[in-house]
């Protein structure tokens, strides 16, 4: 099994809603990865977790709260979100962090909607 | 000195015709350098990577050619398809960094027409 999986495809939230995205791979990557991706733009990276633990926070504000439950799982809690949070959402894996290749593999994404 | 500098913006080829995008990049530190191409709605897939010990690697159509001196590497598609329509993004990464961070290029659209 080469694929990461996230639900849901599509959300529509308003801003005084909570929210998780999920998403799940069956690799045994260690290395799990959460990106946010406006349109016509590169992901840019959120959160890196290693070894179930939160390795890298990139300044992102507290209304996204990440989890790693277990080396398969990783949520990304939402709350109190701005209309210009509105992106698509990517979950990413890899082996392991510090290896000569970071060959992170994507899923599909969470198409979020801020009203 | 973090970033990557891809170009061009947009391309437009026709059928059976050679696509390439070109990256550059500022930090020597760099020993990864990763293509990834996304269709409409889906995320980026992994479509072909090199490291900086070798000046050119190949998987079927898609190759790239790397210049360590020049600090540059680019993506050529060959006898472009118009299934190959998709944006396409490079990367680089710092292997030793163990931050497992990927620095994306500004990415490419490109449109292959039949």
């Amino acid at each position: 099994d080469t694929e990461v999986t996230q639900t849901p495809k599509h959300l529509v939230m308003g801003m005084t809603n909570k929210k998780s995205l999920k998403c799940e791979q069956h690799m045994g990557h260690r290395a799990m990865y959460w990106y946010k991706q406006k349109a016509k733009k590169p992901p840019e990276l959120m959160f890196v977790y290693s070894y179930e633990k939160l390795s890298i926070n990139e300044s992102v504000p507290s209304r996204f709260s990440p989890e790693c439950p277990n080396s398969s799982l990783l949520n990304l809690h939402l709350h109190a979100l701005q209309p210009e949070d509105s992106a698509l959402y990517l979950c990413a894996s890899s082996q392991d962090l510090g290896l000569a290749t970071n060959e992170q593999f994507f899923g599909p994404g969470t198409r979020l909607t801020v009203l | 000195q973090q970033q990557v500098k891809q170009s061009p913006q947009s391309l437009i080829v026709q059928k059976g015709g050679i696509s390439i995008i070109n990256c550059a990049y500022e930090n020597t530190a760099f020993d990864y350098f990763p293509w990834y191409q996304q269709f409409p709605g889906k995320g980026p897939a992994l479509l072909i990577a090199i490291r900086p010990d070798v000046s050119e690697k190949k998987e079927g159509r898609f190759t790239i050619s790397f210049n360590k001196s020049a600090k540059q590497f680019s993506l050529h598609i060959m006898d472009s398809q118009p299934g190959d329509s998709a944006t396409y993004f490079c990367a680089a990464s710092r292997g030793s960094s163990n931050t497992g961070k990927l620095i994306f290029g500004q990415g490419t659209t490109l449109q292959v027409k039949p």
